[in-house]
């Protein structure tokens, strides 16, 4: 089972900031926060991931909290080519263990 | 980033014929790749862990006859769906990490697969 709560869905809009919120309040101490993100008919696509420091790539950025039992990935100019289903994944640093996906949140970038 | 390759991207076969599902990682070299199946307005779902040069597990309710995996070489992974039913038409992704790489792991294009 995932180990993560998300909304089921937010709308943006195009140009402003996206923030995704992630509940992982029973992650253990060698589990990370991974976030992919789904387009309609495509495979899950990496976006980011951390342990505990904030993280920021040239797509997003990851706020974890202290306690890291809550994230925010952050899409700091939304476009419309973001609309996908975003989802939230703990798991440890584990080669051979797969990645749980819950529900996901539907982010919906509108014009 | 490492690339994951699935093909074909889509398929359609006749109830009873057999398909096979390519997976393949391009510039690493995986002992394990992750076979799910994604149903519509669904998340994915782990239906196999595929390890180089052994038997595939299987999930609980995954029949293992049914959905044939062979994970014969590093760097190809392929999923055979034996005796395609109608129930069986899904979005089929594999997943792979680069062992010397970081902890992501990177997910095929998909292979939408319709039995009819």
């Amino acid at each position: 089972d995932a180990k993560t709560t998300q909304p089921p869905s937010m709308d943006c809009a195009e140009g402003r900031a996206a923030n995704l919120p992630c509940n992982h309040s029973t992650i253990s101490g060698n589990e990370y926060v991974y976030w992919y993100r789904q387009i309609h008919s495509q495979g899950p696509q990496y976006i980011i991931h951390g342990l505990k420091n904030n993280e920021t790539n040239e797509m997003a950025s990851l706020i974890i909290t202290e306690d890291r039992k809550s994230s925010t990935l952050i899409l700091p100019h939304a476009t419309l080519r973001d609309t996908a289903v975003y989802y939230c994944i703990v798991r440890p640093d584990n080669y051979g263990q797969n990645f749980v996906f819950g529900p996901g949140t539907r982010l919906s970038v509108l014009p | 980033g490492a690339v994951v390759s699935q093909h074909p991207s889509r398929v359609i076969c006749k109830s009873g014929t057999s398909v096979k599902i390519e997976c393949r990682s391009l510039d690493f070299q995986a002992t394990t790749m992750f076979w799910y199946r994604q149903f519509p307005k669904q998340s994915l779902m782990l239906m196999a862990t595929s390890n180089e040069g052994s038997k595939a597990t299987y999930e609980q309710g995954v029949e293992k006859d049914k959905f044939l995996i062979n994970h014969a070489s590093l760097t190809l992974s392929t999923l055979t769906v034996t005796s395609a039913h109608p129930e069986d038409s899904s979005f089929y992704i594999c997943s792979a990490r680069d062992p010397g790489g970081n902890t992501e792991a990177f997910f095929g294009q998909g292979t939408r697969l319709t039995v009819v």
